[in-house]
């Protein structure tokens, strides 16, 4: 099992342009989320996707928006980025419920200049 | 707002020391609680998670406690080693609607060899 996957993992973008981020979840979940964490920080929840559908949603503008495939996968986009928007983008994945552990992957790190 | 509050921020101790790590959270009604460990630049990995009908969780040199009332869980590490220095984080889902987790800080711990 290969755990949870993300890719790129590290990317440098200009401020204005548009990011893509992808994520395949740990083999048998079905609920993938999608968390941001800035340095020294605890990660903050961006949203949360199952069957396709975003279920749940942090305190995240717009400009954030995301897409869960038929297989589960899961890709976070980012428009017109901000230099606050640099962090560490984490996914986790999970079963639908929040009942069992949530697996995290290694991270996106997204730096804006 | 829930909020989880981790003390100490920073902890150093020579290695083969017993420690505790602690995390505190303002809603008493969560679903499940989770610890993790984040080495610098990288995701988390989870250590512990304790349900909500638990009060205790046990793996390897690792022991997590619950106390809902108290609104408090403790990460007990025995016998320390360099080996697990690292930022360790705690999180808990709300029995609410909300499913996503919700993290501290973190608390980063250096154990000298």
């Amino acid at each position: 099992d290969a755990g949870v996957t993300q890719s790129p993992t590290h990317l440098i973008k200009t401020r204005g342009q548009q990011v893509t981020l992808r994520c395949s979840p740990k083999s048998g979940h079905d609920t993938v989320s999608w968390y941001q964490q800035a340095l020294g920080q605890g990660p903050q929840f961006i949203f949360q996707y199952y069957e396709e559908e975003e279920r749940q949603r942090g305190n995240f503008p717009d400009r954030f928006s995301g897409h869960q495939f038929p297989n589960y996968s899961s890709e976070l986009n980012v428009n017109a980025l901000l230099l606050g928007d640099s962090a560490l983008y984490l996914c986790a994945s999970s079963l639908y419920g929040g009942i069992t552990e949530a697996f995290f992957g290694q991270g996106t790190r997204l730096t804006v200049v | 707002k829930q909020e989880v509050t981790q003390i100490p921020a920073a902890l150093s101790v020579p290695e083969g020391e017993n420690l505790v790590l602690n995390c505190s959270f303002t809603d008493s009604a969560i679903y499940n609680l989770q610890w993790f460990r984040q080495d610098p630049g990288k995701g988390l990995t989870s250590l512990l998670l304790i349900q909500s009908s638990q009060r205790e969780q046990t793996s390897g040199r690792l022991n997590a406690s619950l106390d809902k009332s108290s609104g408090r869980s403790t990460l007990y590490i025995a016998a320390s080693q360099p080996g697990d220095s690292a930022t360790y984080l705690c999180a808990f889902i709300s029995s609410g609607s909300a499913r996503q987790l919700t993290f501290g800080s973190g608390t980063q711990l250096t154990v000298l060899p």
